[in-house]
């Protein structure tokens, strides 16, 4: 299947700065990406659309220039956390589909522990 | 406008004993459903998945789903649960706008007793 590779795995940063995470979809081409943010024993909370080569769409409620969504090319997408604070320290997960179609899976990267302290 | 509810937010079986998991979904439209599951501090993994071919799925793990339209279900089973199957199971319907993104349950901790 579809590989997507999420890196950092994990991150600790102080409050006050930022942190990038990125997102690569490595044996297939996504005009689309999805980040989401999950909290410890709930489910998934989409945040952002990222559209390669435009603005990301977000979610209600999602601020845009606290995470901040680059999609430069086909492959590749990153969400910036800016001026991180502890309430920001989440799980965050990006993913892709091969075809933007109904039927399609979604494939996932493994996700990011972001620790804010 | 399209949901997905799972009933039960914890499931705990015996190891051996059979595994059923429910989603019940909502939509206006034919769905496109998927069963996901998670392990910690994990993305997700795609278990199978019904496009409206066969109403029995057969997925990964020995995992399998049948869609029920007339009960608007897509319950999730394993005649036999092993240790292994201890995880974070999500049950999602695909947007029918808005570039598909999936819509998601709220998901079902599976616990495996020994």
């Amino acid at each position: 299947g579809a590989v997507v590779s999420q890196h950092p795995s994990w991150v600790i940063c102080k409050s006050g700065t930022s942190v990038k995470i990125e997102c690569r979809s490595l044996d297939f081409q996504a005009t689309t990406m999805f980040w989401y943010r999950q909290f410890p024993k709930q489910s998934l909370m989409l945040m952002a659309t990222s559209n390669e080569g435009s603005k990301a769409t977000y979610e209600q409620g999602v601020e845009k220039d606290k995470f901040l969504i680059n999609h430069a090319s086909l492959t590749l997408s990153t969400l910036t956390v800016t001026s991180a604070h502890p309430e920001d320290s989440s799980f965050y997960i990006c993913s892709a589909r091969i075809r933007e179609l109904p039927n399609t899976e979604a494939f996932f990267g493994q996700g990011t522990r972001l620790t804010v302290v | 406008a399209q949901s997905v509810t799972q009933l039960g937010s914890h499931v705990s079986v015996s190891e051996g004993a059979l595994v059923l998991l429910r989603c019940n979904y909502s939509s206006s439209v034919p769905p496109y459903l998927f069963w996901y599951v998670q392990y910690p501090n994990q993305g997700l993994q795609l278990l199978l998945k019904y496009t409206s071919a066969a109403t029995l799925v057969k997925g990964i793990n020995g995992f399998e789903a049948e869609f029920k339209k007339s009960e608007t279900s897509f319950h999730l089973t394993k005649p036999s649960a092993h240790m292994s199957d201890a995880a974070e199971y999500f049950c999602a319907v695909s947007r029918m706008d808005s570039n598909y993104q999936l819509i998601w349950g709220a998901g079902t901790k599976l616990i495996i007793k020994p």
